[in-house]
């Protein structure tokens, strides 16, 4: 069955440093998603890409970040200075045409 | 007020025994999502509802479109079982979720 492929799984990075975290989609996918789940907490949007452009973005999805498509098939989330805070799981989320939601395995944050 | 919410929070359960795991929103919606996240972190989608009922081995989710109500039934529960199940709301096709808080659920031996 195809998979969304996220490396790393986990990331250990100093505070203020940025990083970029990487997401495979399935490849006959259209829709993007980064989402993040603070340890404890439910899971949040982040932010949704369609065309090679942000289709929607959340109040977190601030100018600390970014994301991009940059050959087509990969899909990277940049976070360019990390903050404590920004720690958590990113999930990377892709839809194709009459596919449900799949989920990546996800890549854990640790900002130290 | 949250968009998803779901019940109960923790769950523990005896192996063998029936589970049911609710989950109710409060916005129009496209589908409903049942997903699974075990202990590791990755989640894994186990059903995609729109109306009715859908089976998939041990596991059940139906919903209540008119009620915005969905529940996942597990029969015959057993330890491997154990995880985080989460409800997720989809309003619109190709949109963002909106995930529900999660239901832990412990299954003993």
């Amino acid at each position: 069955e195809p998979e969304v492929t996220q490396t790393p799984s986990h990331q250990v990075t100093q505070m203020g440093q940025e990083v970029i975290l990487r997401c495979v989609p399935i490849s006959n996918h259209l829709y993007f998603y980064w989402y993040r789940q603070i340890l404890g907490q439910k899971v949040e949007f982040l932010v949704s890409f369609y065309n090679n452009e942000i289709s929607e973005k959340s109040e977190i999805f601030d100018d600390q970040f970014s994301v991009e498509r940059p050959d087509g098939s990969n899909f990277t989330l940049k976070i360019r200075s990390t903050k404590l805070e920004d720690s958590a799981m990113y999930f990377c989320a892709s839809i194709g045409t009459g596919t449900g939601y799949t989920f990546g395995s996800g890549t854990r944050l640790t900002v130290v | 007020k949250n968009e998803v919410e779901q019940s109960p929070q923790n769950l523990t359960a005896q192996e063998g025994e029936f589970i049911t795991i609710n989950c109710s929103y409060s916005v129009g919606i496209s589908a409903l999502h049942w997903l699974q996240q075990h202990p590791g972190g990755g989640i894994v989608s186990l059903f995609m509802l729109s109306s009715g009922k859908k089976k998939h081995g041990r596991l059940i989710a139906t919903i209540n479109i008119q009620e915005k109500h969905s529940s996942l039934h597990i029969t015959a529960s057993h330890p491997r079982d154990s995880a985080v199940y989460i409800c997720a709301a989809q309003k619109t096709s190709y949109d963002k979720v909106i995930f529900g808080p999660g239901t832990s659920l412990s299954v003993i031996p």
